[in-house]
């Protein structure tokens, strides 16, 4: 089945700095990844979807300049979170796949800002 | 936008019990999908529905997908101490986007 790899899954960053995750389609391409945040005991809120060599599309409320996406190749999209503030600290999972047999989730990056 | 309701959010089953959790839109679905996520762990896909009425099994797991495709349930039957998670109904937005259902959390004590 399809396989979505996402690094690193946790990471411990300083206020103020910035932290890269990137997630892989590893045995397929993906022309669409979604981004993520989930709050500890609470569901899944979709960021943004990302757009193979294209601009990213982000849902309302989503701060496009703190959430950077780049989604060079069809097998990798990254999430930078700029200026990292401990209110960012979240789990943030990636998703890639197919609408009409179910999307495939990597395995998640928690991250939190001291 | 629009929004799917999940409930019950917490469930405590005994080991063996029966589980059910149900998910409601106002509006109607083109196709819902049920995704489980461990604790600690990311939400894992385990079937799509589409057809109004679909009734679908995987082992002790029942789906079933309303005739109006307004509602969903899930249920699970003597339940056991590997489908403690948190399951999601999601439904497919515009762009293909899916969105979640807050989910329901089952805990099974043994």
């Amino acid at each position: 089945g399809a396989v979505v790899s996402q690094h690193p899954s946790w990471v411990i960053c300083k206020s103020g700095t910035s932290v890269k995750i990137e997630c892989r389609s590893l045995d397929f391409q993906a022309t669409t990844m979604f981004w993520y945040r989930q709050f500890p005991k609470q569901s899944l809120m979709l960021m943004a979807t990302s757009n193979e060599g294209s601009k990213a599309t982000y849902e309302q409320g989503v701060e496009k300049d703190k959430f950077l996406i780049n989604h060079a190749s069809l097998t990798l999209s990254t999430l930078t979170v700029t200026s990292a503030h401990p209110e960012d600290s979240s789990f943030y999972i990636c998703s890639a796949g197919s609408a009409n047999y179910g999307y495939t989730f990597g395995s998640g990056t928690r991250l939190t800002v001291v | 936008g629009q929004q799917v309701m999940q409930i019950p959010q917490y469930q405590h089953v005994q080991e063996g019990e029966d589980f059910t959790t149900y998910c409601n839109s106002s509006t109607t679905l083109s196709n819902i999908q049920w995704y489980k996520q461990r604790p600690g762990g990311h939400p894992v896909f385990l079937i799509q529905l589409v057809k109004s009425g679909e009734v679908k099994k995987q082992k002790r797991l029942t789906f079933q997908f309303g005739e109006a495709k307004k509602n969903s349930s899930l249920h699970i039957t003597a339940t056991q101490t590997t489908d403690v998670g948190t399951y999601f109904c999601t439904f497919m937005e515009y762009g293909n986007k899916l969105v979640f259902g807050a989910g329901t959390i089952l805990r099974v004590k043994s």
